[in-house]
């Protein structure tokens, strides 16, 4: 079965620290992969996506993430970390380009000043 | 509109009685989705619609679950007989078609006492 696996609940960075939060996926085919952002009150805000080509992909915010298939991985990153990004970060990975997404449980980010 | 939006924003009920949530998509979006998401958790599949018609209810946690969109735009997800362990937030989301990236509402948190 498909799954998504974040190994991190929570995590705590400074601020102008980098961050990587982790994300690992169990799928058969090529994945679609997807990193949203939930603030409190706010709906799931999406960051970027991977679908083909570049295995490096850039988003908003100034995130990025890489997909490394060898690893099952996409991780995202941000190489210095803004008190506004704290957020609950969610990796998800779909059938096709659309589709029904399924989801990680979550990282949980706080900055620390 | 300009995204898509959700009513009510908090619903409290209590356990036994039937509630309907509402899902209002971005105007030119073909395809709506809708998510549970448990506390702590991420958001999971519960079913999606093409226009008003229905390809996948297999997330569908019960026949107390059902949602309908009878005229391809607005959408609503209903609950008969709630039971405690319905509580949680409701998501939906929007695309452009069933291949296109999903935009999320800010969701409806349902609390059954």
């Amino acid at each position: 079965a498909q799954s998504v696996t974040q190994p991190d609940i929570h995590i705590t960075v400074s601020e102008g620290a980098s961050l990587e939060l982790r994300c690992n996926y169990s799928y058969g085919a090529t994945p679609y992969l997807f990193w949203y952002v939930q603030s409190p009150g706010q709906g799931l805000q999406l960051l970027l996506k991977y679908f083909s080509g570049d295995t490096l992909v850039q988003g908003i915010k100034g995130f990025e993430a890489e997909f490394k298939r060898s690893q099952s991985s996409f991780n995202l990153r941000k190489p210095s970390v803004h008190w506004s990004d704290a957020a609950e970060y969610f990796c998800a990975v779909g059938y096709n380009q659309g589709g029904k997404l399924i989801f990680g449980q979550g990282t949980e980010l706080s900055v620390k000043p | 509109g300009a995204g898509v939006s959700q009513s009510p924003r908090y619903k409290v009920t209590k356990r036994g009685q039937d509630v309907t949530l509402r899902c209002d998509p971005i105007s030119s979006h073909a395809t709506l989705y809708w998510y549970q998401q448990a506390l702590g958790q991420g958001p999971e599949f519960l079913t999606y619609f093409n226009y008003e018609a229905q390809p996948d209810k297999s997330g569908l946690p019960s026949d107390r679950f059902s949602a309908e969109r009878p005229e391809g735009s607005i959408s609503t997800l209903t609950i008969q007989r709630t039971e405690q362990r319905d509580s949680a937030m409701y998501r939906c989301a929007s695309s452009l078609d069933a291949s296109g990236t999903q935009y999320f509402g800010p969701g409806t948190r349902l609390t059954v006492l």
